[in-house]
């Protein structure tokens, strides 16, 4: 069965980075794409990025470029988000999402069909 | 940019009744860039309709997708206890890539 499992849950500074991770299994890795998405305490889903496993192509939120960086290693079959100079405000609970592609490009329709578990992130100082 | 915007953002119903959530975007979409999320407390968000009106595997036909251009919405047509927690709509588009609404939580009345 697909499962997305994600690391555990980090505290960190403000300033210092975080690298959260998203083990898949149970399906062919590179057929699919990963979305990042995070939700503050008591607030909606925000999206952050978007990464094909395929051929490595990504996609950001405006609000996160130049802070995030998401990868794969299609070898262990596991995703990658990064978020560099943290703030109190990135205090969130970070999920990772397969999503449907083909050579890269996200299939129609749309959709995250499975969810990792989600990793708290904790930024205090 | 589209804007996704959802009402009501609470819905108070009983067990039994029928929940219709509304979810407006800011300029018309492709009915296959819509879909629906249930997330239930300290649970990760779970697919439950895409293209629009498509059922993700295992959703009960219960949970209903419809609408079109600029408006769709979501219908469970008898709630249960399971159904209590707050639903989100998406859009896939270009910039940015993936959107989601603010959410509606629909909560025991």
């Amino acid at each position: 069965q697909v499962q997305l499992v994600q690391s555990g849950a980090e505290v960190k500074k403000p300033g210092a980075s975080v690298k959260v991770s998203c083990k898949a299994s149970g399906y062919t890795f590179n057929k699919y794409g990963i979305s990042w998405v995070r939700q503050a305490p008591g607030q909606g889903l925000e999206w952050m990025g978007w990464i094909s496993v395929y051929n490595d192509k990504t996609d950001y939120a405006q609000k996160f470029h130049g802070r995030v960086t998401l990868t794969t290693d299609t070898s262990t079959t596991t995703a990658y988000m990064e978020l560099r100079s943290l703030r109190s405000d990135d205090t969130a609970v970070y999920y990772c999402a397969r999503v449907p592609t083909i050579f890269g490009v996200v299939i129609i329709p749309n959709r995250f069909d499975y969810w990792g578990q989600g990793t708290l992130v904790t930024v205090s100082s | 940019e589209i804007v996704l915007t959802q009402s009501p953002g609470t819905l108070s119903l009983s067990p039994g009744e029928r929940a219709t959530l509304s979810c407006r975007a800011s300029q018309s979409v492709s009915i296959s860039d819509l879909a629906w999320y249930q997330q239930k407390p300290g649970q990760a968000p779970r697919l439950l309709i895409y293209g629009a009106s498509s059922r993700a595997t295992d959703i009960p036909d219960k949970f209903s997708g419809s609408g079109s251009g600029t408006d769709f919405s979501l219908t469970i047509s008898r709630l249960e206890p399971a159904d209590f927690a707050v639903y989100y709509c998406q859009h896939y588009g270009s910039s940015p890539l993936f959107t989601f609404g603010p959410g509606t939580k629909v909560e025991l009345k």
